[in-house]
């Protein structure tokens, strides 16, 4: 089945610092990727939906700033989280709509970010 | 707006018990649903779906129907095993839309 590989895992990085993290789908192609936060006990919240070559669209509340979205191929779609801080500290997951014969929702196995 | 409930957990089972994990949705129109399924270490995986009242979603013994009337997708499994220990979400798909709503999660664990 269809697979989208999401790196890192986990990643620990110093306040003010910027983090990258990348979702790839691995044997489809993807023109439209979702980023997901989940805080503890809570649901996922949708951050963005990237669309390939074309800005993201933000949902409200979500600093576009902060969280900058860049879709520039079919297969790869990046988060960086720019000068981050303890409250940015959060698990964000990918997720990556298949189409064809894949048309459905696929999703990266998630980053745990922790801002120090 | 657009919202998905479900149970809290952990819900702690033994072998071969009956299985409910309740959700209820809000939603306008006519949204699909769905279950998720996430594993230890791994991504959210699509356990089953519905896309209209009275439709019955099935995959791996879980089965939920979509109740318009009580706008609910409860999950159900006859006889869970250890395998099945992951976390469970409960989602819905605005109608119309890519976008997806997802509960809570309910963490599900299987003793032998």
């Amino acid at each position: 089945g269809a697979v989208v590989s999401q790196h890192p895992s986990w990643v620990i990085c110093k306040s003010g610092t910027s983090v990258k993290i990348e979702c790839r789908s691995l044997d489809f192609q993807a023109t439209t990727m979702f980023w997901y936060r989940q805080f503890p006990k809570q649901s996922l919240m949708l951050m963005a939906t990237s669309n390939e070559g074309s800005k993201a669209t933000y949902e409200q509340g979500v600093e576009k700033d902060k969280f900058l979205i860049n879709h520039a191929s079919l297969t790869l779609s990046t988060l960086t989280v720019t000068s981050a801080h303890p409250e940015d500290s959060s698990f964000y997951i990918c997720s990556a709509w298949g189409q064809g014969a894949n048309e459905k929702l696929f999703f990266g196995s998630g980053t745990q970010l922790s801002v120090l | 707006g657009d919202s998905v409930t479900q149970m809290e957990g952990p819900v702690t089972l033994s072998e071969e018990a009956f299985l409910t994990i309740n959700c209820t949705y809000t939603a306008t129109g006519y949204p699909s649903l769905f279950w998720y399924v996430q594993y230890p270490g791994e991504g959210l995986q699509l356990l089953l779906k519905a896309t209209k009242a009275d439709d019955k979603g099935s995959n791996k013994g879980f089965e939920a129907t979509y109740r318009k009337e009580t706008t609910s997708f409860h999950l159900e499994k006859g006889s869970v095993q250890v395998s099945d220990s992951a976390v469970y979400f409960c989602a819905l798909r605005i109608s119309g839309t890519y976008k997806y709503i997802f509960g809570t999660g309910t963490r599900l664990k299987v003793l032998a």
